[in-house]
């Protein structure tokens, strides 16, 4: 069966620093990986995804993700926080055959001034 | 072009009470998928149905109940409510029924069941 771990459910940084927030998946077949934010009262929204394309995922809003099968983990980076940036953030995985995506617990995202 | 939209956006019942919920996908989308959000915790999948058929199910009880119409919008039905099912519902479409294809959510339907 399918399931996603999210390594810590809250993540502090001051607005400049590094973002990585920790995403460990298991999956028997190839999966498919997504990146979703949730802003307060919203519903989610796409950041990145893979494919297989490339283990190298640009997103939007200069997020990030590497996708490392050994590792089995898909983490999301952003070189530099802003305060807008502040949200909770989720890791997702689906199967090929598309019947669901299992989503993680979430991280919040804190960003400091 | 609109995106997905659920309605309603809030309301409240009483234990043992029924509801539906509904959701309209983007125009185009076959596919729709409920999920239920607890607070504090990610999305749980509940259904999915592409086509007018179900195609997936979530571990949750007979009491949810969903189905999609020939214009693709779905209701999400549950009966005889328990306080454990308040919880913001997230409907989401997708244009196929593949893996790969993003979802895209909408805001969602809170419910609060006292």
């Amino acid at each position: 069966a399918q399931s996603v771990t999210q390594l810590g459910s809250h993540v502090s940084v001051s607005e400049g620093a590094l973002v990585l927030l920790r995403c460990n998946y298991s999956s028997s077949v190839p999966p498919y990986l997504f990146w979703y934010v949730q802003y307060p009262n919203q519903g989610l929204q796409l950041l990145l995804k893979y494919t297989s394309a490339a283990t190298l995922v640009k997103g939007i809003n200069g997020f990030e993700a590497e996708f490392k099968k050994s590792e089995t983990s898909f983490h999301l980076t952003k070189p530099s926080a802003h305060m807008s940036d502040a949200a909770e953030y989720f890791c997702a995985v689906s199967d090929t055959g598309g019947f669901k995506t299992i989503f993680g617990a979430g991280t919040r995202l804190f960003v400091k001034a | 072009d609109a995106g997905v939209t659920q309605s309603p956006t809030h309301l409240i019942k009483t234990r043992g009470q029924h509801v539906t919920l509904r959701c309209s996908p983007i125009s185009g989308h076959k596919s729709v998928s409920w999920y239920q959000q607890v607070l504090g915790q990610g999305p749980q999948f509940i259904f999915q149905y592409y086509e007018k058929e179900e195609r997936g199910r979530g571990n949750f009880p007979d009491r949810f109940s969903a189905r999609q119409f020939p214009n693709y919008s779905s209701e999400l039905n549950v009966n005889a409510l328990l306080l454990g099912d308040s919880a913001l519902y997230l409907c989401a479409s997708q244009r196929e029924w593949e893996g790969s294809a993003e979802a895209f959510f909408g805001q969602g339907t809170r419910l609060t069941v006292v």
